[in-house]
């Protein structure tokens, strides 16, 4: 039973151009949502999050929007560079079982073409 | 300079034997979680702990055991019988386990059990 859910497995984009990564998730319980980015043999390192209350967060060249009717959120990046090219992990947290879970997605592998 | 530590980064076993997986953070972090990632999968939580001698199962905590003596640390067993014991084992730990916290993982454990 998949909570949280990234459709695609791997994304290409040219240098420059904006990369969207998805996400749905369906348990409506979550209100907070993480995008991390990690390397491989390398732990994850958070990159942004929004609470349920925001239906967009942003914090450089890249942008995180929460949909919550359609439970689907998104990261954008712009202008993607090579070193974006990483897998993504969103995650999703019920604040209100007070105990810090997250539930990840199967992660995106993003490749960004120089 | 704070974060949290894994070691040793590759670990090597023998099919039938106990092995025990380091992570430390200085972080003064209160909570702590193991997490487990094999390929074209999401992170998977294996325990956690939101206090000193304290902690509770996550979603695959079957043949695995953990410990927390020390708030600083938090040492995974894997056991004879997790049937699936090769993996990428990651160690986060948060300010508290209640939410809007983000975690911070550690480099990880790449386990190969033969």
């Amino acid at each position: 039973d998949q909570q949280v859910k990234q459709n695609s497995p791997s994304l290409s984009v040219q240098e420059g151009r904006i990369s969207i990564l998805n996400c749905d998730y369906t348990n409506s319980m979550f209100d907070y949502f993480l995008w991390y980015k990690k390397y491989p043999a390398e732990g994850p390192t958070f990159l942004i999050s929004i609470s349920s209350i925001k239906d967009k967060n942003e914090d450089g060249r890249f942008t995180v929007f929460l949909n919550k009717s359609a439970k689907h959120l998104s990261l954008h990046i712009v202008p993607s560079q090579p070193g974006d090219s990483a897998v993504y992990f969103c995650a999703a947290q019920d604040g209100s079982s007070n105990t810090g879970k997250l539930i990840f997605g199967q992660g995106t592998t993003l490749q960004v073409k120089p | 300079d704070g974060g949290i530590t894994q070691s040793p980064k590759y670990l090597f076993r023998k099919e039938g034997q106990n092995v025990t997986l380091s992570c430390e953070q200085n972080l003064n972090h209160d909570a702590m979680y193991w997490y487990r990632q094999d390929p074209g999968q999401g992170l998977r939580l294996i325990y956690y702990s939101q206090i000193v001698n304290d902690f509770q199962k996550g979603d695959i905590a079957e043949g695995y055991s953990v410990s927390r003596e020390k708030k600083e640390s938090f040492p995974l067993t894997v056991t004879s019988a997790q049937k699936n014991p090769t993996a990428f084992y990651l160690c986060a730990s948060s300010t508290q386990g209640s939410p809007f916290f983000e975690q911070y993982f550690g480099p990880g454990t790449r386990l190969t059990v033969t």
